[in-house]
């Protein structure tokens, strides 16, 4: 079976620092990887895709890919109080989904 | 902005009944999926579907499941049978293109599926 994990637990972090999210994947032959974010009761919201090894940078956000690795990851910066949610990271030809990191920014 | 439109947004049901979730993906995507999350729990992967058949299916898509595109813009999910445990938020995606170069897949608002 071809899994996404994302292994870390709830993470907490101050108003101001940097988040950072960890994901791997089992599929090599996979290309393109995704990362959502979920507020409790509502559906996935895409923030961000990635499809080449490297950085990809979008405002806060930067995705990380290491394919030879079959790692991503996502960093938020200058983190706020309302990027609390669950991250999940999505990838592979049949779009699976990790179990998600529940982040919390205090202020 | 294009959107997935996903209804009911709950639905109750009985025990042994079956239920259609309906779903209009976005109109210009060729690929679409369903998921489960069971309350607290992750993202399941149950099916996705192209060119009017099943593309990959999840060990959780047994035969109580299945999936049509009645028309050119619905998207149902079929489950019979329903058991206390299949209560959960289904989620309809869809995605411009899939396989291993897929683009990204948006969500609908789910529907939440309660068995008593």
């Amino acid at each position: 079976q071809k899994e996404v994990e994302q292994n870390s637990g709830p993470l907490s972090v101050p108003e101001g620092a940097i988040a950072s999210l960890n994901c791997t994947y089992s599929d090599r032959g996979s290309q393109s990887f995704f990362w959502y974010r979920q507020y409790s009761g509502k559906s996935p919201e895409l923030i961000m895709s990635i499809y080449s090894n490297g950085d990809k940078e979008d405002g806060r956000f930067t995705a990380q890919l290491n394919k030879a690795s079959q790692y991503v990851s996502l960093l938020i910066r200058d983190s706020q109080p309302s990027d609390s949610a669950t991250y999940l990271c999505a990838g592979g030809k049949d779009m699976r989904f990790g179990a998600g990191t529940r982040l919390t920014v205090k202020p | 902005e294009p959107e997935v439109t996903q209804t009911p947004s709950h639905q109750v049901t009985q025990m042994g009944q079956e239920v259609i979730l309906r779903c209009v993906p976005i109109s210009n995507h060729l690929y679409f999926y369903w998921y489960r999350q069971i309350l607290g729990q992750k993202v399941e992967f149950l099916v996705s579907f192209y060119n009017n058949e099943i593309s990959e299916k999840s060990e959780i898509f047994d035969d109580q499941f299945s999936v049509e595109r009645p028309d050119g813009s619905n998207f149902t999910l079929k489950i019979r049978s329903t058991k206390l445990e299949d209560s959960a938020m289904y989620f309809c995606a869809s995605s411009e293109y899939g396989g291993l170069w897929n683009t990204e897949a948006f969500f609908g608002q789910g529907t939440r599926l309660t068995v008593v």
